[in-house]
């Protein structure tokens, strides 16, 4: 089944914790991106990756990593997770071509940062 | 950064009722797109629109682009339970930019 993956689902940290959340997809993909999403602000972009090894910020990436070393993968990394990043996160990958129309979610994680 | 204007913020209607909901900005779009979030899950999308004026459906969603490409609408015809969740617009400029989200319009559904 064509999917992406994402784990924890959910999760429940304290302030300066590293963490990591993975994004999976098994559908060859070059595309991803990782959102945040928040009440009353709908999903902004926080990284994206057009391919491995090429990655670029969005709209809100401070306090966050990325890495795209394997095209299934791109985890996104809090090195010092602070309560301001609680929030629902959601990876995303899409196929070469019209890749902001045909975007393919994951389930969500929902990140509590104590 | 930029956000879309999206309303209502929420929806409380009664089973078999239509739905409008809609989406404007100050600026031009070459692209709009409906996406529906089911609870616990990521958004789906619905509708892509990508000319201005131009009328797409989807079984009993409809959504419009609007003539001066700063707006867009969606209709939902004779509403059912699992209609509920958050649908949500966006537009895109171009290939070369990102994806413009609205903040979503909750529909709930009183049986």
């Amino acid at each position: 089944e064509a999917q992406v993956t994402q784990n924890p689902r959910y999760l429940i940290t304290v302030t300066g914790k590293k963490l990591t959340v993975t994004c999976s997809q098994n559908m060859n993909h070059e595309y991803m991106s990782w959102y945040r999403q928040d009440p009353g602000l709908g999903l902004r972009q926080i990284y994206y990756s057009m391919n491995v090894e090429v990655t670029d910020k969005g709209d809100v990436p401070e306090g966050y990593k990325v890495s795209r070393k394997e095209k299934r993968n791109f985890p996104l990394i809090l090195e010092s997770p602070s309560p301001n990043q609680t929030s629902l996160y959601f990876c995303a990958s899409s196929p070469p071509g019209r890749v902001q129309e045909t975007q393919y979610f994951g389930p969500g994680t929902r990140l509590l940062v104590l | 950064g930029q956000q879309l204007n999206q309303s209502p913020q929420s929806m409380f209607i009664q089973e078999g009722e239509d739905v409008s909901m809609n989406c404007t900005s100050s600026s031009i779009f070459n692209t709009w797109l409906w996406y529906k979030q089911d609870p616990g899950e990521g958004p789906v999308l619905l509708i892509a629109l990508y000319k201005a004026g131009e009328l797409t459906s989807n079984g009993r969603l409809t959504a419009q682009f609007g003539t001066t490409r700063k707006d867009s609408f969606l209709n939902i015809s004779a509403s059912i339970p699992s209609d509920v969740g958050i649908y949500f617009c966006a537009g895109l400029k171009n290939s070369n930019y990102q994806l413009i989200w609205g903040a979503g319009t909750k529909l709930i559904i009183k049986p």
